[in-house]
């Protein structure tokens, strides 16, 4: 099992919709999580770190589940230029911290 | 600016011929890792440094070499490349608050 999982996608969606992610972790030991966004054939960037108490930023919203072990990403308003994959990283405590990164989850906006 | 660079960002070879990807960084940051990502794998950690003369292992280390002999380069280095290497790279380094601070990617193609 990996220790970071997410959909894959593609999640195709029309602009002005609501769309909803999530990532699974597999060590419970596990304290800090992020999202980072990757366009296509670039690097990947940080979208924004994830919180006990959940956080906002603009039109998305990042929220931790420590009992189910998933983080979960939500955009609202979907825009065009919000097409990109969406990289899930878990800090994982093991000897020094590393940073574990899911597969991506793709998002497709259209219009 | 803040960045980190590599070179060359796109490379083609033969089986076997020596080859060295640099990375640079102006951030003054002690840890840098290097990174391969392959479709449907995600981001895998190839080895990592936490600072100058101290390199580790990642989690898929074999047939790549490093060194970090300043502060601000970490160059990886394929003294026998083979098609298995194919890959788009990535060099980081991690900023305050774990913000993990990519360079554009060096896209190999080893025939």
């Amino acid at each position: 099992r990996k220790e970071v999982e997410q959909d894959p996608g593609p999640f195709n969606v029309p602009e002005g919709a609501t769309v909803a992610f999530n990532c699974t972790y597999s060590n419970s030991a596990s304290q800090s999580f992020f999202w980072y966004r990757q366009d296509c054939r670039k690097e990947p960037k940080l979208l924004m770190s994830v919180y006990s108490s959940g956080n906002e930023d603009g039109r998305f919203t990042a929220q931790l589940n420590r009992a189910s072990q998933y983080i979960s990403l939500l955009i609202r308003d979907s825009k065009l230029s919000d097409s990109a994959t969406y990289l899930c990283v878990v800090i994982s405590q093991g000897g020094y911290n590393k940073l574990i990164f899911g597969a991506g989850t793709r998002l497709a906006v259209h219009p | 600016e803040a960045q980190v660079t590599q070179n060359p960002r796109y490379l083609i070879t033969v089986t076997g011929k020596k080859l060295t990807v640099t990375c640079s960084q102006n951030m003054n940051h002690e840890y840098m890792s290097w990174y391969r990502q392959d479709p449907g794998l995600g981001l895998r950690q190839i080895y990592y440094s936490m600072n100058v003369e101290v390199t580790d292992k990642g989690d898929v280390p074999e047939g790549y070499k490093v060194s970090r002999k300043e502060k601000r380069n970490f160059p990886l280095i394929l003294e026998s490349p083979s098609p298995n290497q194919t890959s788009l790279y990535f060099c980081a380094s991690l900023g305050g608050g774990y913000e993990q601070y990519f360079g554009p990617g060096t896209r190999l193609t080893v025939t």
